[in-house]
């Protein structure tokens, strides 16, 4: 099936610094790519939709200034977490698709710990 | 509108029993349905997917589903469960419309597999 990777697995860092997190399609071109982040114990909540050279399409309540998404090109979409604060911490996952596939590829996650 | 709910937050069964998780959903649309796993610090793994074609589907590792739309149900069974099955687990609705901004995502059924 098709792949997505997600890098860095593991990051921490200090308050007030930012945090980029690649999502990678790796044997296909994603038309479009989604980034969730996930609670303990909790599903995944939508953050926002990127489409190849548009800008992201955010759901309400998340900050557009605060997470800034950038989906270059059709295997590459990154999500910088800026000005990181310990309430940031949390498990953010992507996942990608393509035209006619009908499902959604997930990438590992990404564990940010902000301290 | 659409809404997936998973009838139990958490599951515990022995090992060698069957394994059943529930998931009702309710979509404007004709729906896609999908199982996923996801393991600890993991992102998630696709288990199985109805698109209607066959109501009853079989996954990997042993698992299916049955699509009943008169219930609006679509539970995930397997005969026998191993301890490798002790994860999360989470319905997902995309109708057909392709209108990826609303796959919706249920609360989540965290399986435990006793010895």
């Amino acid at each position: 099936g098709a792949v997505v990777s997600q890098h860095p697995s593991w990051v921490i860092c200090k308050s007030g610094t930012s945090v980029k997190i690649e999502c990678r399609s790796l044997d296909f071109q994603a038309t479009t790519m989604f980034w969730y982040r996930q609670f303990p114990k909790q599903s995944l909540m939508l953050m926002a939709t990127s489409n190849e050279g548009s800008k992201a399409t955010y759901e309400q309540g998340v900050e557009k200034d605060k997470f800034l998404i950038n989906h270059a090109s059709l295997t590459l979409s990154t999500l910088t977490v800026t000005s990181a604060h310990p309430e940031d911490s949390s498990f953010y996952i992507c996942s990608a698709t393509f035209s006619g596939t009908g499902e959604l590829f997930f990438g590992e996650g990404s564990r940010l710990t902000v301290l | 509108a659409q809404s997936v709910t998973q009838l139990d937050s958490h599951v515990s069964v022995s090992e060698g029993t069957p394994v059943l998780l529930r998931c009702n959903y309710s979509s404007s649309y004709s729906p896609s349905l999908f199982w996923y796993v996801q393991h600890p610090n993991k992102g998630l793994q696709l288990l199985l997917k109805y698109t209607s074609a066959a109501t009853l589907v079989k996954g990997i590792n042993g698992f299916e589903a049955e699509f009943k739309k008169s219930e609006t149900s679509f539970h995930l069974t397997k005969p026998s469960a191993h301890m490798s099955d002790a994860a999360e687990y989470f319905c997902v609705v995309i109708p057909h419309s392709g209108g990826y901004q609303k796959v919706t995502f249920g609360t989540g059924t965290k399986l435990q597999v006793i010895p």
